[in-house]
């Protein structure tokens, strides 16, 4: 089956420092843009940055950028993206999700990963 | 770069045809044929529903349409039913602000 594999819930504190991974199952990176996606709690979806594993050439909204860092490994086909000092209001859901280079819409989606940021 | 503007719910009956609308500006929705729609139920990760405007992946109901006029995209929920119950969010690629993809504000479509 293919899908995009991330890894489990995260709980940490202010300062801290934070790496969340996504991995196609079942199908190779090659060939697909990655991206990130926020969703705070209550809220909207937002997209962050994506990535090109075959070439590891990024794209950042402004709003994250300097902020976050993506990143790939395209050996193993995952994906991460880097926190270096976790905010409380980086507490949220980050869903990886998959784009065909050549189109400009998501579709696969993996399940999110749960960040919590709480003193 | 802002959210492109969405009703924030929208609601009908079994059977019936609703529309949500996507508003954009001509840097982003206008500009490109590059919309999607995903459909988010509670708890779950987002759904791709249409892409390129009008396109349904493979699986979607046809009961599931989209169009776009301007800066405007749409999408059409025809036939209603209680499963179509959920968060809907357009999306649109562009190019503006060093900004690649900008998601609407999402709608809460409830079925009465």
């Amino acid at each position: 089956e293919v899908q995009l594999v991330q890894s489990g819930a995260e709980v940490k504190e202010p300062g801290e420092s934070l790496k969340i991974s996504c991995q196609g199952s079942g199908y190779s990176f090659i060939g697909y843009w990655i991206g990130w996606v926020r969703q705070m709690p209550g809220k909207g979806l937002e997209w962050m940055a994506t990535i090109y594993p075959r070439d590891s050439q990024t794209k950042y909204s402004p709003s994250f950028q300097g902020q976050v860092t993506i990143s790939a490994d395209k050996s193993i086909s995952f994906v991460y993206l880097q926190w270096s000092s976790l905010k409380t209001s980086d507490t949220a859901i980050y869903y990886c999700a998959s784009a065909r280079a050549g189109s400009y819409h998501f579709d696969l989606w993996g399940r999110g990963t749960l960040v919590t940021v709480s003193a | 770069q802002s959210a492109l503007i969405q009703p924030a719910t929208v609601s009908g009956s079994p059977g019936q045809s609703i529309t949500i609308s996507c508003t954009g500006t001509s840097s982003d929705v206008g500009a490109y044929d590059y919309v999607s729609w995903y459909q988010q139920h509670p708890g779950k990760a987002p759904k791709l529903m249409i892409y390129d405007v009008s396109n349904r992946p493979s699986g979607v109901s046809n009961r599931f349409s989209g169009s776009k006029s301007g800066n405007t995209a749409s999408l059409t929920i025809s036939g209603l039913q209680a499963e179509d119950e959920a968060d809907y969010y357009c999306n649109s690629y562009t190019t503006t602000g060093g900004v690649s993809y900008v998601f609407g504000s999402g709608t809460e479509v409830t079925v009465l």
